[in-house]
C-alpha cells in the first residue's frame, strides 16, 4: 500500500542552525502539507501546497519557514535559524483531491525534531 | 479559530467493554477524520466520514458523522488490549487545501 515516506527520522541541530525535512508524498496525490506536534500537545497545521505553490498557511507558519517541491517526487520543509520552541515532531501528509473522501490525509512517520 | 473539542480525554475500560468517545464542534466540517496514533510515530487513519448522518463500521469500530456535520462518534464493542491508544478526530473546513483541524484525543487504555 502506498505511503508517505519521511527523512530523516530525528535531527538533532543547534539553535540557530538550517534544518531540512524532507518528504516523499504518495505518488498520485496533488496536496501536500506540513504539521507539528509539540511534544504533549494536539497536531497543529502549518502549510499546504498544490500546483507548486502555498495554498493555505497557519500563523505558526512564519518567514522563519519555506517548502518546496524540488523535483517530480520530494516535499521539504525549511526552518531558518532554529529556535528551541521549534523542537516538535514534524508530520508530512498529502491528499490526491480537495473535496469529498479524496481529501483525506494520510500521514507520514514523521522527523523527530529537537534544537539544543 | 475552529475547535474540536474530544471526550473523555482518558478512558480505561476492562476487556470485553463497550466504549464511546466523542468528537464536538460548533463548526461545520466537510468532512471528518479519525486517526490512531501511536508514542512517537504518526497518525494512522481509520476513517473518513463526509455525509452528514453517515456511518461506517470497521470491523469492532463504529463511526459517525453529525447530521450538521458538527461532531463525530467513535464506538468500539467488546474492546481488547490492541485497541489500547490514542484516537484522533480532525476535521477539514471547506474545499481547497485547507489544513485539518485537530482534537486533543483520548488515550484509551483497555486492560486484559
Amino acid at each position: 500500500e502506498p505511503e508517505v515516506t519521511q527523512t530523516p527520522s530525528h535531527q538533532v541541530t543547534q539553535m540557530g542552525q538550517e534544518v531540512i525535512l524532507r518528504c516523499v508524498p504518495i505518488s498520485n496525490h496533488l496536496y501536500f502539507y506540513w504539521y507539528r506536534q509539540i511534544l504533549g500537545q494536539k497536531v497543529e497545521f502549518l502549510v499546504s501546497f498544490y500546483n507548486n505553490e502555498i495554498s493555505e498557511k497557519s500563523e505558526i507558519f512564519d518567514d522563519q519557514f519555506s517548502v518546496e517541491r524540488p523535483d517530480g517526487s520530494n516535499f521539504t520543509l525549511k526552518i531558518r535559524s532554529t529556535k528551541l520552541e521549534d523542537s516538535a515532531m514534524y508530520f508530512c501528509a498529502s491528499s490526491e483531491l480537495a473535496g469529498g473522501i479524496g481529501e483525506t490525509q494520510y500521514f507520514g512517520p514523521g522527523t523527530r525534531l529537537l534544537v539544543l | 479559530t475552529q475547535l474540536l473539542e474530544q471526550s473523555p480525554q482518558f478512558l480505561s475500560i476492562q476487556e470485553g467493554e463497550n466504549l464511546t468517545v466523542y468528537c464536538n464542534s460548533s463548526s461545520v466540517f466537510s468532512s471528518l477524520q479519525w486517526y490512531r496514533q501511536e508514542p512517537g510515530e504518526g497518525p494512522v487513519l481509520l476513517v473518513t466520514v463526509v455525509t452528514g448522518g453517515e456511518v461506517k463500521k470497521l470491523k469492532r469500530l463504529t463511526f459517525q458523522f453529525g447530521d450538521a456535520r458538527k461532531d463525530s462518534s467513535l464506538h468500539i464493542t467488546a474492546a481488547q488490549p490492541g485497541d489500547t491508544g490514542l484516537y484522533l478526530c480532525a476535521g477539514l473546513s471547506g474545499g481547497g487545501a485547507d489544513g485539518l483541524t485537530f482534537g486533543k484525543g483520548t488515550h484509551l487504555i483497555i486492560q486484559p
